[in-house]
């Protein structure tokens, strides 16, 4: 099994309805990040989590939302989509105790597209 | 965190090795040298890091100069797996976040 996997992997829903992407995982971090790829592009920041009770916005948070249900499950919401949210999605986790490395590990990506 | 410069893409023949340059001339002393891949659309992949020495692992090595302004990732015997967009990034170590630029994309040609 994979270390950190995502439900749904491919999605496609319309404009204006709500949609949840999950993630878990089995690595024991306790750091979980939500990261967004647009074609030809590098991945971008939305949310961030240290621990069950930390959830920090990054970059580009407008327009979603997150839940950090256990230090296994981090969700990422999308309260009322629209087109330009159709996106490749990652979740990824990290482990502050690696020195350097920092143990970053990506799920295999949610593709989603809004219509 | 510094800023990075890559070439946009490159070809390399199976077989032969891939030398990928990345230039980041505003480095912090504290800042590491990390490169990532992403393999068509999969989940980005930690290939080696360094901060001033050269580093190698089983899947690459990493020269840095001595000013540590740029440096090179070699993948010593490139194979069509290989095949993906490489990111070079630079962070302190306990930096929680990773910050992706365009990268290079290198297609291995049989």
């Amino acid at each position: 099994d994979a270390d950190v996997t995502q439900t749904p992997r491919n999605r496609i829903t319309k404009t204006g309805k709500r949609i949840m992407l999950e993630c878990s995982q089995t690595k024991g971090h306790d750091r979980m990040y939500w990261y967004r790829q647009d074609p030809g592009l590098g991945l971008r920041l939305i949310y961030y989590s240290f621990d069950v009770k930390d959830i920090n916005k990054g970059e580009i948070s407008d327009g979603y939302s997150v839940s950090r249900q256990a230090q296994a499950k981090f969700s990422l919401s999308l309260e009322s989509a629209i087109p330009n949210q159709t996106a490749l999605y990652f979740c990824a986790t990290s482990d502050p105790g690696r020195t350097g490395e920092y143990g970053y590990t990506f799920g295999s990506g949610t593709r989603l597209t809004v219509v | 965190d510094a800023k990075t410069t890559q070439p946009t893409s490159m070809d390399c023949a199976e077989g032969r090795a891939a030398n990928l340059p990345c230039n980041h001339s505003t480095i912090s002393g504290n800042e590491y040298v990390y490169w990532y891949r992403q393999i068509h659309s999969q989940g980005p992949q930690y290939i080696i890091h360094g901060l001033k020495n050269n580093e190698t692992n089983e899947m690459a090595s990493l020269i840095i100069t001595e000013d540590r302004k740029s440096s090179t990732l070699i993948l010593p015997h490139a194979t069509l797996r290989d095949t993906a967009v490489y990111y070079c990034i630079v962070r302190v170590a306990d930096d929680y976040k990773l910050s992706f630029g365009a990268g290079t994309t290198v297609t291995v040609r049989a």
